[in-house]
């Protein structure tokens, strides 16, 4: 089953605007790790976000983490055309090694 | 520094058949991992493989199942496979995969159709 949901599910906005996205999880995490997918492909590694850590900044992207809510949001900003992809969170649970729990994804359109 | 790879990209088989997928993980890396993305299921963990011994396993039959050889280099297999196994298989390496939600790093997957 699917450790965490993101939302919404699909977000379509313009060039230029920042672009928020939410992931919600469901048990005690070690670290929260956001990925980005161009249609189809392997997953990039984007930004990683410890479980004692409440913001962090890479470039345009902001993540936040609220442990107490068990979610984080992804801010980018002045998004892109090329930021036009499906975005998830996958975090890591306590005693499980390096098996990765993902969201459900949001699909994000950046309109030129 | 290469990336992951994956081979082949893409596959169609029929119903019955078997399948074995590769993986080469980043030179340097010991710890293998599959997940298998459906748009329904979205992406699920198939099985970690460290220093040639599988330390994780998701929830699926035991049809699936890999390998890990000496140099790193990991092997899906699919045996029987059924239309439901339609999917992209990714795979993704990280250093140790030791250190809990270590960042892994994933090649561009294989895409497998079943017929």
């Amino acid at each position: 089953s699917q450790q965490g949901e993101e939302d919404p599910q699909a977000l379509s906005i313009q060039e230029g605007e920042n672009a928020t996205m939410n992931c919600s999880y469901k048990t005690s995490i070690n670290n929260l790790q956001w990925y980005r997918q161009n249609s189809g492909r392997g997953l990039v590694h984007l930004i990683l976000i410890r479980s004692n850590e409440r913001e962090k900044h890479s470039g345009r992207l902001r993540v936040t983490l609220d442990t107490s809510k068990k979610s984080s949001s992804l801010l980018i900003t002045a998004s892109r055309a090329a930021d036009t992809a499906s975005y998830f969170c996958a975090t890591a649970l306590w005693g499980t090694g390096n098996q990765f729990y993902f969201g459900t994804g949001t699909s994000l359109t950046v309109i030129p | 520094k290469a990336g992951v790879t994956q081979t082949p990209r893409y596959l169609i088989k029929t119903r019955g058949q078997q399948v074995t997928l590769s993986c080469s993980p980043i030179s340097g890396h010991r710890s293998v991992s599959w997940y298998q993305q459906t748009p329904g299921q979205g992406l699920q963990f198939l099985f970690e493989y460290f220093s040639e011994t599988q330390r994780n396993k998701g929830n699926f039959p035991g049809r699936f199942s890999g390998r890990q050889f000496s140099n790193s280099r990991s092997e899906m297999n699919v045996s029987t496979l059924e239309l439901g196994d339609s999917a992209l298989y990714l795979c993704a390496s990280a250093r140790w995969g030791g250190a809990e939600g270590e960042t892994q790093y994933f090649g561009p997957g294989t895409r497998l159709l079943v017929l």
